[in-house]
């Protein structure tokens, strides 16, 4: 089955550690998005990637990276500069970056401080 | 620019009751729109989605949704709730390049969580 796996779905961090969530899709979709959710704040982007080799900020990229080396992997690394990184990271893919493609999501990952 | 606003944070409704989740969109054209829900711990599922043509538009898990212009509301309905439809919805409009922005493909709502009530 095509789908977009996050690993893992639980993730811990130290005090001044980069952690990297994993993002992989099967779908064959040109564009990949990442998602940071908290309570009560919806989703909010903070990266994305309209193709292979190419992506932009999002509305809170600071303290994250990203990079797009193949079409099917899009990993999000949370570094130290992320004074509060604790929060649910959703990916997501479309197949083109267009008003009328849907969004297909990924089931996650809990990032918790230690 | 383009916004989405779902005006209910929480609704609470009892098991077997109707339920209507509203959104609003700010848009000068016929937009796409989109319903997702997200169970607590998973990613978000698409529901349905408008983009032209009939204005009911029927979906999975018994779903429906209406698109009204004249309201710039596109509302997700469901006869009968069970109690596995408790989750938190969201509502998107596919963003339109000509209203500014680069960001992501879709502007998402804040979300309504709903309770069912046994």
């Amino acid at each position: 089955d095509g789908g977009i796996t996050q690993s893992p779905k639980y993730l811990f961090r130290k005090e001044g550690q980069n952690v990297t969530l994993s993002c992989e899709q099967n779908l064959n979709h040109d564009a990949m998005y990442w998602y940071r959710q908290d309570p009560g704040q919806g989703l909010r982007l903070i990266y994305y990637s309209q193709i292979v080799n190419d992506f932009q900020k999002g509305d809170i990229a600071e303290g994250y990276s990203v990079s797009r080396e193949k079409k099917e992997s899009f990993p999000l690394t949370v570094t130290s500069a992320q004074k509060n990184p604790t929060a649910f990271y959703l990916c997501a893919s479309s197949i083109r970056w267009a008003g009328y493609q849907p969004q297909h999501f990924g089931d996650g990952t809990r990032l918790s401080i230690l | 620019a383009q916004s989405v606003t779902q005006p209910d944070i929480h609704i609470t409704v009892s098991e077997g009751a109707s339920l209507e989740l509203r959104c609003n969109y700010s848009y000068g054209a016929t937009p796409y729109l989109f319903w997702y829900v997200q169970s607590p711990g998973q990613g978000l599922q698409l529901l349905l989605k408008y983009f032209s043509g009939d204005t009911l538009v029927q979906g999975i898990k018994g779903f429906e949704a209406e698109f009204k212009r004249s309201q710039s509301s596109f509302n997700l309905r469901k006869p009968s709730v069970h109690w596995s439809d408790a989750a938190e919805y969201f509502c998107a409009v596919g963003r339109d390049i000509r209203y500014g922005g680069s960001q992501g493909n879709l502007i998402f709502g804040k979300g309504t969580k709903l309770s069912v009530k046994p």
